[in-house]
């Protein structure tokens, strides 16, 4: 069974903290991404991975960098979190050639 | 641009069929997929189309595109309490990374 994991299910935090969200698998996929879920608004890609050190823009980047320096854990760090960055995110990776993206539980972030 | 739409919300009642609707603007999308997610979950792809095909059945599952509206619709027959969760539309131009998504559509099944 592939398994996609978070470091935290809740998580609160301060305005102005750096904030560290972890994803990990276990399946050697190259490809990893971060999404947040708002309501109303669906999932949207934060950042991209798709291998080791390599990383591309999604649609909303901005306030938001990440991190891989191993294939099988990919980080996303808000610099100094606001509270606009209350939301679900979401990891999910998969292998390169394949369709399927397969998620990880998400982490509810609140910056208070 | 892209833009996937779904309506948010849809009640049934147990044993009735469920029709969730998804429309989306991107004529050169070739995959489309649905995910599930119940609470507290991550999304897990229930079943996906390639573009073109015009149905595709997976036990309990019909999905249908109708290419020239640019529809897609996942039916689920004989629906149980254990479908509840929101349902997302999400599509693709290929099998790049890049899926856009619906907003979700919360299905409620009443007892």
């Amino acid at each position: 069974d592939v398994k996609v994991t978070q470091s935290s299910r809740y998580l609160v935090k301060r305005t102005g903290e750096k904030v560290f969200l972890e994803c990990v698998q276990d399946m050697d996929h190259e490809n990893m991404f971060w999404y947040r879920q708002d309501p109303g608004l669906g999932l949207r890609l934060i950042y991209f991975s798709y291998d080791v050190k390599m990383k591309e823009k999604g649609d909303i980047p901005e306030g938001y960098s990440v991190s891989r320096e191993k294939k099988e854990r990919f980080s996303l760090i808000l610099e100094s979190a606001s509270t606009n960055q209350t939301s679900m995110y979401l990891c999910a990776s998969r292998f390169a050639s394949s369709y399927e993206q397969y998620f990880g539980p998400g982490t509810r972030l609140t910056v208070t | 641009g892209e833009d996937v739409e779904q309506s948010l919300f849809l009640s049934v009642r147990e044993g009735d069929s469920s029709v969730i609707n998804c429309t989306y603007t991107d004529s050169s999308s070739t995959y489309l997929y649905w995910y599930k997610q119940e609470p507290g979950a991550g999304l897990q792809l229930l079943t996906y189309i390639f573009s073109n095909m015009d149905m595709k059945q997976d036990q309990r599952l019909t999905v249908l595109l109708n290419k020239k509206d640019k529809h897609l619709s996942l039916r689920i027959a004989d629906t149980q309490t254990g479908d509840s969760a929101i349902y997302f539309c999400a599509e693709s131009m290929d099998s790049s990374y890049k899926l856009i998504f619906g907003s979700g559509t919360r299905l409620l099944v009443r007892p």
